[in-house]
């Protein structure tokens, strides 16, 4: 079965810290792509960043990084310097070979403070 | 600027008055993704479109049907909405097995 799990369904951060969202998901499959999208209370989803499982390197876009353990069949999101922007439902998901599917996590909820 | 646009942002309907979404796109992908979010939930797939090939969920009600007339659009049909179908209704795009982008969501609510 392909699933995902993010086991921290709210999370909080003070302005300029650091936070990690955790993503765990199984496959049996070789081929794939992960994501991280955010919906904020606009609710459009949003996509901040992607990871194709054949590359080793952590994906990075800005602000926000990746940790990918492919073994572990793991993907976290590092948002460094939060802002207040980035409060939003976070949801983690793949995709994987031909399929069209997107597999979607159960989203964890980010509040950033002042 | 590419991207994908929906119509209308808002829609009020009665219970059991048929409604249609609209969804149109700009990256000339070949699918197209309709979606039902309801709060603080994940989105849900209700079908999808592999260029013309449609794709229906085994779950998704018979209430729903959806056409894509082209490349470019695709519409969301609910016949009789009740009122468990009040929710975001999501349309996204990408090319097969890549990164899907969505629209800004439709807000279904039913009286």
């Amino acid at each position: 079965a392909q699933t995902v799990t993010q086991s921290q369904p709210e999370m909080s951060v003070q302005e300029a810290e650091t936070v990690t969202l955790s993503c765990t998901y199984d496959t049996s499959e070789n081929n794939y792509y992960l994501f991280w999208y955010k919906q904020p209370p606009s609710r459009q989803m949003i996509l901040v960043i992607r990871q194709e499982a054949y590359k080793q390197q952590n994906a990075t876009e800005n602000r926000f990084s990746v940790n990918f353990q492919k073994a572990a069949k793991s993907f976290s999101l590092k948002i460094s310097d939060s802002q207040l922007g980035d409060t939003a439902m976070y949801f983690c998901a793949f995709v994987f070979g031909n399929t069209d599917k997107l597999i979607f996590g159960t989203g964890t909820r980010l509040q950033v403070f002042p | 600027d590419a991207m994908v646009i929906q119509n209308p942002r808002y829609q009020v309907t009665q219970f059991g008055k048929p409604v249609t979404l609209s969804c149109s796109q700009t990256l000339n992908h070949n699918v197209m993704y309709w979606y039902q979010q309801k709060s603080s939930q994940a989105p849900k797939l209700l079908f999808h479109y592999y260029d013309k090939d449609f794709n229906n969920e085994a779950d998704t009600p018979d209430n729903f049907q959806s056409r894509r007339p082209n490349t470019s659009f695709c519409f969301l049909d609910i016949r009789s909405p009740g009122l468990g179908d009040a929710a975001m209704y999501l349309c996204a795009t990408s090319r097969r097995g890549r990164t899907q982008y969505f629209g800004p969501g439709t807000r279904l609510l039913v009286l």
